[in-house]
C-alpha cells in the first residue's frame, strides 16, 4: 500500500530548516529516502533502518515513531541545492531496496 | 563506470505496437528494477530481479514481460503498447552488502503512445 507523504509541498528560505513526514499502513523494516530534480532521474540520500541506524547524507536525518509506521526527513540549513521532489520508498518486510513502495513524493522550493 | 543505462531516451509509439526498453548496468550488481513514473503518482514497481534468471512482478505489471539473461542487463517490453502506458520509464539497480544498499537509477525513457 503506498505511503503517504506530507506536506505535498513546502517553500523555505535559503538556512532554514524542513520536515517530510512518510506515512504507512504497516510497521517498516525500513524507508529509503530519493530526490528527484525535474527532468532528471531519482538520487538515493538515505536509508533509515527499523533499529534507528542510518546510512546516507550528512546534512540529513530521518527518524521513525514509536510503532514505526511513519518516518520523518529532516533537512538543516537549507541550501538552494535541496530543492526537488522527495520521495520516500517503505520497505516493510526487509526484502530490499529493489521492491519499494514509493510515495507520491513532496515537492521542496528554497528561495534566496 | 556508466553506471544504469536507459534507451532509447524518448519513444513515440502507436497502439498496438510492441518495443523493448533497453536497460544495463555496469556496477555487477544482483538486483534490478523497473518502474513507471506517472505526473503526481510517485514510481511504481513495474518488475524486478534478483539475480539473472529471476524475475517477479511488482505493483503494476500488467502489459509488460522481462528476463534477465545476464547480470547486466534488464530489458523492458511492452507488448502491445496502449495510451495508459504513457509514462517515464526508470531502470534501477541496487547492492545490498552488510548493512548497506543504495538504489541507482538510469536517466529514465520516455513513452508517448498515441
Amino acid at each position: 500500500q503506498q505511503p503517504v507523504q506530507s506536506p505535498q509541498a513546502v517553500i523555505l528560505r535559503e538556512g532554514e530548516d524542513a520536515v517530510i513526514n512518510c506515512s504507512s499502513s504497516k510497521a517498516l523494516y525500513s524507508v529509503h529516502w530519493y530526490r528527484q530534480k525535474h527532468g532528471e532521474a531519482p538520487v538515493f540520500l538515505m536509508i533509515l533502518l527499523k533499529g534507528g541506524e542510518q546510512k546516507g547524507h550528512d546534512k540529513i536525518s530521518a527518524s521513525f515513531n514509536e510503532k514505526k509506521q511513519q518516518s520523518s526527513l529532516y533537512l538543516t540549513a537549507s541550501q538552494l541545492s535541496y530543492s526537488g521532489t522527495y520521495f520516500c520508498g517503505t520497505d516493510p518486510s526487509g526484502a530490499g531496496s529493489y521492491q519499494l513502495t514509493f510515495g507520491k513524493g513532496t515537492k521542496l522550493s528554497v528561495i534566496p | 563506470n556508466a553506471g544504469v543505462t536507459q534507451t532509447p531516451k524518448f519513444q513515440v509509439l502507436k497502439t498496438g505496437q510492441s518495443m523493448t526498453l533497453q536497460c544495463a548496468q555496469d556496477m555487477n550488481h544482483e538486483y534490478m528494477s523497473w518502474y513507471r513514473q506517472d505526473p503526481g503518482m510517485g514510481l511504481r514497481l513495474i518488475h524486478y530481479s534478483v539475480g539473472a534468471g529471476i524475475t517477479d512482478q511488482g505493483e503494476v505489471p500488467n502489459g509488460y514481460n522481462v528476463s534477465r539473461s545476464t547480470t547486466e542487463d534488464f530489458p523492458l517490453r511492452l507488448l502491445s503498447a496502449a495510451p495508459s502506458q504513457t509514462s517515464v520509464y526508470f531502470c534501477a539497480s541496487s547492492y545490498r552488502v552488510a548493512g548497506e544498499e543504495t538504489q541507482y537509477f538510469g536517466p529514465g525513457t520516455r513513452l508517448l503512445v498515441l
